[in-house]
């Protein structure tokens, strides 16, 4: 069965950093891209970040472009997404989603919730 | 960036009607289209991929279909586990893009 757990949510300050992960179980973590998607309170779903299966190639939501970073370690499963100069309309559940074969999101964790207020 | 506009936002129907909703992108995405189905408190579940594919595990009561701007996703007879929000999304282009989401709730 397929698992992904999302961790390191929590609150910060804006303009602070936060570094989430997400550990993969029950597929080959190391052959398939990995996105973040994130829903901020009572809202829909927003593309963020993805990486490509090797971790060779990334991509970014141009409201998130030059202030978060992906990243994989496909020798211990997990997928990071460090996070810099926080806003408030960054606050979301932030969701680690494995991509199917054909690129769609066939597997999501649980989400982690990030909060950034004073 | 591709637009995925969704209609109606909301749609009151009784268990057992039949219910269609509408997604509609700026530009064509070939069939690089999903559906997703999301429950309160729930991470989102992958339905349709490919316009028209049910996933895994999938009812037969949803199906897709549509090309290029205009998509649609059809619950034939509402069960009382159908009652959600439902989200399309392209994967044609970056960024990816989701559209803003239809509620299915009960009239």
């Amino acid at each position: 069965e397929v698992q992904l757990v999302e961790s390191g949510g929590g609150l910060v300050q804006p303009g602070g950093s936060l570094r989430l992960s997400c550990s993969a179980s029950g597929f080959t973590f190391s052959n398939f891209p990995i996105h973040w998607v994130r829903q901020a309170p009572g809202k829909g779903l927003e593309y963020v970040s993805a990486i490509s299966s090797s971790g060779v190639s990334t991509y970014y939501a141009d409201s998130v472009k030059g202030r978060f970073t992906i990243s994989r370690d496909n020798s211990k499963n997990t997928l990071f997404l460090q996070m810099s100069s926080l806003r408030p309309e960054d606050t979301a559940v932030y969701y680690c989603v494995k991509c199917s074969s054909s690129y769609y999101y066939d597997s999501w964790g649980q989400g982690t919730l990030v909060t950034v207020s004073s | 960036e591709t637009v995925l506009t969704q209609s109606p936002a909301t749609l009151s129907l009784s268990p057992g009607e039949r219910a269609a909703l509408s997604c509609r992108a700026s530009q064509s995405v070939s069939s690089d289209l999903a559906w997703y189905q999301q429950k309160p408190g729930q991470a989102p579940r992958l339905l349709i991929y490919d316009a028209s594919n049910r996933a895994t595990g999938i009812p037969a009561r949803f199906s897709g279909s549509g090309s290029g701007t205009d998509f649609t996703l059809t619950i034939s007879s509402l069960e009382p586990e159908d009652f959600a929000v439902y989200y399309c999304q392209q994967r044609n282009n970056w960024p990816r893009t989701f559209g803003q989401g239809t509620k299915v709730d009960i009239k």
